[in-house]
């Protein structure tokens, strides 16, 4: 089955940038996401991109794919302390639209 | 606001015990998941459905079943809970069809079997 690899910490401070990295081995994976968990709560999507994107920019967040290596990454702009969370990297695959999730990136800001 | 609402936030089991995780969408969506989240693992896929009384295994069904008898409801059951059965569960669901797929989660319902 598919699998999804990110590293499980990242620690920058205020203002700074944060890059989160996230690999996949299943190439037919149609959206690939970044869902955001805050303390004590559920999961809720951050962006996505379609697989036949290189790029996405919504404000603060920009997604990169590289379809060739199976990576995706997440880059937040001006990072501030409410950035501070769980972040979770996903694919979807299949008739169901199946989704696997990584292990999730603990993102620590320091002020 | 849409809403998946999980009935328990907490939950403290003995071993042995049936368990019922209960899980209500809103948003008259087809498929409906459960996840288990633990720490270095991220979340597993456990059941699914992608209609009334239909379910797929996931990932780790084992020591699990579920059940669809209603749309907006998908149920998860541990038939005979065991300690390493302690986790936090989380529910989804998504529309069918050629969307993006979202999830849209509950918050989650953490399970302690002693």
């Amino acid at each position: 089955g598919e699998d999804v690899e990110q590293s499980l910490f990242l620690s920058v401070r205020e203002g700074d940038s944060s890059v989160i990295n996230c690999t996949y081995t299943d190439s037919s994976s149609t959206y690939l996401y970044w869902y955001k968990q805050e303390p004590g709560a559920g999961l809720q999507l951050l962006t996505y991109i379609f697989s036949n994107m290189d790029m996405k920019q919504d404000q603060r967040l920009t997604v990169l794919l590289n379809k060739k290596d199976k990576h995706l990454s997440l880059r937040i702009a001006d990072t501030q302390t409410g950035d501070s969370a769980i972040y979770f990297c996903a694919v979807s695959s299949g008739g169901y639209q199946k989704v696997t999730f990584g292990t999730g990136t603990k993102l620590q800001v320091i002020p | 606001d849409v809403k998946v609402t999980q009935s328990s936030r907490y939950l403290v089991k003995r071993t042995g015990e049936k368990v019922f995780l209960e899980c209500v969408q809103d948003m008259d969506h087809e498929n409906m998941f459960w996840y288990r989240q633990d720490p270095g693992l991220g979340l597993r896929l456990i059941y699914f459905s992608y209609d009334v009384k239909m379910k797929e295994k996931g990932d780790i069904p084992e020591g699990y079943s579920v059940s669809r008898e209603k749309k907006e409801r998908f149920s998860l059951i541990l038939e005979s809970a065991s300690t390493n059965q302690t986790s936090m569960y989380l529910c989804a669901s998504s529309a069918a069809g050629a969307g993006t797929g979202e999830l849209f989660f509950g918050e989650g319902s953490r399970l302690t079997v002693l």
